[in-house]
């Protein structure tokens, strides 16, 4: 199956300071990659569409200045938290929409990356 | 704006015994049903993807249902066993193909030996 990378997995980082997560999709291309945040025992919320080429769309409630999105490439879109807060500690996962027309649309997921901002 | 709701939000069972999570939208114009299964801290696992004009899909010890027009849908575990413990996520795609997932808070399940 399809296969989506993140990197890192987990980093922790001083409040301040940035921190970028790369979403790769390994196998197939992505015109389309989501990025989610996830806090404890929560659901896993949409931040933003990242589409390849152009800006990114963003939720409602979402900082596109604090949330910086790049999809520069067909196989990566990269998520870069400025200026990280401890409200900022959250679990990012980024899914990748494999085109195959219609219903064969298919989303895959990576494995998530655990932010910690002390 | 499309809500989906899951209950319980968490379950003990023994091994060995069947259950049943809910998973119920509130806005019947969907494009398809997933359910996910997530270990604490990890990435999500597609268990079974539901189009909206199928009823049911099944996968060893799971089943999934879908009743479209009533907003429901149940993932049934069979024969329940330890290594089932996880958090089990539903998910709606809206009407249209290629649009981002909405998810429910999640069923967390704990099977005990």
């Amino acid at each position: 199956g399809a296969v989506v990378s993140q990197h890192p997995s987990r980093v922790i980082c001083k409040s301040g300071t940035s921190v970028k997560i790369e979403c790769r999709s390994l196998d197939f291309q992505a015109t389309t990659m989501f990025w989610y945040r996830q806090f404890p025992k929560q659901s896993l919320m949409l931040m933003a569409t990242s589409n390849e080429g152009s800006k990114a769309t963003y939720e409602q409630g979402v900082e596109k200045d604090k949330f910086l999105i790049n999809h520069a490439s067909l196989t990566l879109s990269t998520l870069t938290v400025t200026s990280a807060h401890p409200e900022d500690s959250s679990f990012y996962i980024c899914s990748a929409r494999r085109s195959g027309g219609g219903r064969t649309d298919t989303q895959y997921f990576g494995p998530g990356t655990r932010l910690t901002v002390l | 704006k499309q809500e989906v709701t899951q209950i319980p939000a968490a379950l003990s069972v023994p091994e060995g015994e069947n259950l049943v999570l809910n998973c119920s939208f509130t806005d019947s114009a969907i494009y398809n049903l997933q359910w996910f299964r997530q270990d604490p801290g990890k990435g999500l696992t597609s268990l079974l993807l539901i189009q909206s004009s199928q009823r049911e899909q099944t996968s060893g010890r799971l089943n999934a249902s879908l009743d479209k027009s009533s907003g429901r849908s149940t993932l049934y575990i069979a024969a329940s066993q330890p290594g089932d413990s996880a958090t089990y996520l539903c998910a709606v795609s809206p009407n249209q193909a290629g649009t981002a997932l909405i998810f429910g808070k999640g069923t967390t399940l704990s099977v005990s030996s």
